[in-house]
């Protein structure tokens, strides 16, 4: 079965960036799509970019110039990096396999992040 | 962007009522329409693919009907533990959207 975790810090303060790796067990990142997606009450859930192990990656038009997602083979584990964050960028951070034209399968359980100084 | 809609917002029904919800893209999609749920704390777990397909170990009593820009997904006789809130999401395009949700309440 596969199975996701997200690990990283809940606290980030304004203009730093945000950085969460996703650990994944139950299959490898070298196959299929592998997406970052976020819910925030304010923007309802929001998909913000994927990776193929390609090296290939999608993002979120709304969020591109501040998105990096990445995956280190040897650790089964791909990450994302949001720069130049703000409040608006308050949510529960979910990792999961898809995204793109693949569908969504499987999550992580998600972990929330805070904006604040 | 694809944008999805959802109605309606909130669904009050008892235990046992059949439950009828939609979702409307502002343009097709063809069949690349999923539904998941979500319970309070917890993250999405896929309910439907492409439209009409269940998941694995999904209940026969959730379905999904639809194509183009109109879906429904239908809930034939709501369990204690079906209340909870609904998302349609589409990859007709390979910029993911969701639409804003449906919470299905006890009435």
């Amino acid at each position: 079965q596969v199975q996701l975790q997200e690990s990283g810090p809940g606290l980030v303060k304004p203009s730093e960036t945000l950085s969460l790796t996703c650990t994944v067990s139950g299959d490898s990142i070298r196959s299929y799509s592998w997406s970052w997606i976020r819910q925030s009450p304010g923007k309802g859930v929001e998909w913000i970019g994927n990776f193929f192990y390609s090296g290939s990656t999608n993002y979120n038009p709304s969020l591109k110039s501040r998105v990096t997602i990445s995956g280190d083979t040897s650790k089964n584990q791909f990450s994302l990096k949001l720069s130049s964050v703000t409040a608006a960028d308050t949510a529960v951070y979910y990792c999961a396999r898809g995204g793109g034209n693949y569908l969504v399968d499987y999550w992580g359980q998600g972990t929330l992040v805070t904006v604040s100084s | 962007e694809i944008v999805l809609t959802q109605s309606p917002a909130t669904l009050s029904l008892s235990p046992g009522e059949r439950a009828t919800l939609s979702c409307r893209a502002s343009q097709s999609v063809s069949s690349y329409l999923a539904w998941y749920q979500q319970k309070p704390g917890q993250a999405p777990r896929l309910l439907i693919y492409d439209a009409s397909n269940r998941a694995t170990g999904i209940p026969a009593r959730f379905s999904g009907s639809g194509s183009g820009t109109d879906f429904t997904l239908t809930i034939s006789s709501l369990e204690p533990e079906d209340f909870a809130v609904y998302y349609c999401q589409q990859r007709s395009n390979w910029l993911l959207t969701f639409g804003g949700g449906t919470k299905v309440d006890i009435k």
